[in-house]
């Protein structure tokens, strides 16, 4: 079965300094990896994917995450987080072969301090 | 596209009563998801459909869930009789291929007093 683990529950960071949200995986085959992004009492929104190719994957707002298959992780990465920033961040994966089950993380609260 | 639609925003209903939430997917996306999402057990995936047809409802919670896609332009999730316990924050998706990124909709917050 696929599964998603986001070890820490909370992540501060001080205004523009860099931000790391973690991410491991467990999967059958290759995988497809995605990070997605909730701001309080929205839907959640698409910011990256991985599904082949370069490791480095550059999303919307800045956001790029780094694939490492022998650690199994796929970091979500911003250079300069801004107090906007602030919200829910969700890790998820799917397997190659398989249905089309997507399976979350339990999400990690980022809080950028100004 | 106005993105993925989802009716009402908030609903507060008494125990046993039945509750229909809605949804209206992406023009021309393939498949619909529906999400339950609770602080105690996060995002959830209840079901899911490919061209209007159920794939796998293995996380609908029990009979009295029960979700339906009669069109590529709507879905409703039922609850009947509802419970307390199924008070959270319920979502739809969807996307063009399994493959693709999920667009999801604003939620419906139920409330089951």
């Amino acid at each position: 079965a696929q599964s998603v683990a986001q070890p820490e529950d909370q992540v501060n960071v001080a205004e523009g300094n860099p931000l790391t949200v973690k991410c491991t995986y467990s999967v059958s085959g290759n995988p497809y990896l995605f990070w997605y992004v909730q701001y309080p009492n929205r839907g959640l929104q698409f910011l990256l994917k991985y599904i082949t190719g370069d490791n480095l994957v550059k999303g919307s707002y800045g956001f790029e995450a780094e694939f490492n298959k022998s650690q199994t992780s796929f970091h979500l990465k911003k250079p300069s987080a801004l107090v906007s920033d602030s919200a829910l961040y969700f890790c998820a994966v799917r397997g190659f072969y398989g249905n089309n089950r997507l399976a979350f993380g339990k999400g990690n609260q980022v809080v950028v301090i100004p | 596209d106005a993105g993925v639609i989802q009716s009402p925003r908030h609903e507060v209903t008494e125990m046993g009563q039945e509750v229909t939430l809605r949804c209206k997917p992406i023009s021309g996306h393939d498949y619909l998801f529906w999400y339950r999402q609770t602080m105690m057990r996060g995002l959830e995936l209840l079901i899911y459909f490919n061209n209007n047809v159920p794939i796998d409802d293995s996380g609908m919670p029990e009979d009295r869930f029960s979700a339906k896609m009669p069109n590529a332009s709507f879905s409703t999730l039922k609850i009947q009789p509802s419970e307390p316990r199924d008070s959270a924050v319920y979502f739809c998706a969807s996307s063009l291929v399994g493959t693709d990124e999920q667009y999801f909709g604003p939620g419906t917050r139920l409330t089951v007093t």
